[in-house]
């Protein structure tokens, strides 16, 4: 039972556009949502975070939205860039003794053409 | 150094073979986590270690098993695996053990033959 899903296994962008990539969660207890990216050879690193008290947190060219009703979650980069291009993994997780344990989607593999 | 190092960055073994994956991070911090990546699967969490104490273990098998010196070394011991464990293995640390903002290393890449 997948807990938080990237049902868009790529996405493909052109230089300058927005990339929006999504994240649905089934788990209502799910309070604090991360987003995380990997370059191949790397481990994944973080790149921007939202609480469930919030709807929105932007971070220079990226934005997450929470949309709690729908349990979904999207990450918006405005305006995309070649070194943009990485897999982005959506996490989760529940508070009190989730020891920050993640739940995280399949990711999705975002390609910026020049 | 700086951050989370793994080694080795990849790893071939076969099922009866005795290995151990090592894990060092040079942040200072006091939480660190195993995860696992399968092919076509999400990050799994394996186990989580707090000030050395385990706190966590994901319902792992016990051919891993996972050893923290210190609150900067973390070491998976691997024995007697299957084929199906071949995957990404993942160490990652964080300041504090409920601070979700993990810091994760570049990874092992196990093959088991």
């Amino acid at each position: 039972d997948q807990q938080v899903k990237q049902n868009s296994p790529s996405l493909s962008v052109q230089e300058g556009r927005i990339s929006i990539l999504n994240c649905d969660y089934t788990n209502s207890m799910f309070d604090y949502f991360l987003w995380y990216k990997k370059y191949p050879a790397e481990g994944p690193t973080f790149l921007i975070s939202i609480s469930s008290i919030k709807d929105k947190n932007e971070d220079g060219r990226f934005t997450v939205f929470l949309n709690k009703s729908a349990k979904h979650l999207s990450l918006h980069i405005v305006p995309s860039q070649p070194g943009d291009s990485a897999v982005y993994f959506c996490a989760a997780t529940a508070g009190g003794t989730s020891y920050g344990k993640l739940t995280f989607g399949q990711g999705t593999i975002l390609t910026v053409h020049p | 150094e700086t951050g989370v190092t793994q080694t080795p960055r990849h790893l071939v073994m076969g099922m009866t073979n005795k290995k151990s994956l090592k894990c060092e991070q040079h942040l200072g911090h006091n939480a660190m986590y195993w995860y696992k990546q399968s092919a076509k699967k999400p990050l799994e969490l394996m186990f989580v270690y707090s000030l050395e104490e385990r706190v966590e273990n994901n319902s792992v098998p016990s051919r891993f098993s996972p050893e923290c010196p210190n609150s900067s070394h973390l070491f998976l011991h691997l024995h007697t695996l299957q084929p199906e464990d071949s995957a990404l293995y993942l160490c990652a640390s964080s300041q504090v053990l409920k601070n979700e903002k993990l810091f994760f290393g570049s990874g092992t890449q196990l093959s088991v033959l």
